[in-house]
């Protein structure tokens, strides 16, 4: 299958400092990622729709300008965690499929923590 | 938007048992309607999927059932073994995404097999 992978698999930062995920496609292109938020023992939550040389979608009470997305290449989407707070600590995983209508792959997930 | 509901949240069972997962979705335009299944930590594993011009689909010791006029969708697993427990999430597909899988996912089901 399709390889997707995202760095880093965990951090931990200080409360309002930034934070960039990186989500790439290792052996396909991804016009298309979204991005995704994990908390304890919950759900993946949609955040947004991240699209290749144009400004992401974002889901209904997501902040855009906290969760600030990158779509600069073909292979590569950035999800940047700003004035992070404890709140924000979370898993937050992203994804992409190689083609229309085929099997989403997900990144091996990034922990954040905020302290 | 969509809304995907699942249940049980958590089932226990025997192994050997059988085990059934129960999801049911609001948008009548989804069309995609995957399973994964997530280990503590990891990030999620499909493990079959279905679309709505299927009605059912079968892999060895899993299957799904999707029944579009009354827009619900169930996981079957049959013999279960210990290495089955995990968090078990349903999802449908929205279908404003060009064709990329937007997943919607269901609240998880946290399955457990004893020995």
């Amino acid at each position: 299958g399709a390889v997707v992978s995202q760095h880093p698999s965990w951090v931990i930062c200080k409360s309002g400092t930034s934070v960039k995920i990186e989500c790439r496609s290792l052996d396909f292109q991804a016009t298309t990622m979204f991005w995704y938020r994990q908390f304890p023992k919950q759900s993946l939550m949609l955040m947004a729709t991240s699209n290749e040389g144009s400004k992401a979608t974002y889901e209904q009470g997501v902040e855009k300008d906290k969760f600030l997305i990158n779509h600069a290449s073909l292979t590569l989407s950035t999800l940047t965690v700003t004035s992070a707070h404890p709140e924000d600590s979370s898993f937050y995983i992203c994804s992409a499929s190689p083609l229309r209508n085929t099997e989403a792959f997900f990144g091996q997930g990034t922990r954040l923590t905020v302290v | 938007g969509e809304n995907v509901e699942q249940h049980p949240s958590t089932l226990s069972v025997q192994e050997g048992d059988s085990a059934v997962i129960k999801c049911t979705y609001s948008d009548s335009a989804s069309n995609y309607f995957p399973w994964y299944k997530q280990e503590l930590g990891k990030r999620p594993q499909l493990i079959i999927d279905i679309r709505s011009n299927v009605g059912e689909k079968k892999d060895q010791r899993i299957a799904v059932t999707l029944n579009k006029t009354a827009k619900h969708f169930s996981l079957h697993i049959t013999e279960t073994q210990p290495e089955d427990s995990a968090v078990y999430f349903c999802a449908a597909s929205t279908s404003d995404s060009g064709g990329y899988n937007k997943l919607i996912f269901g609240a998880g089901t946290r399955l457990a097999v004893h020995p």
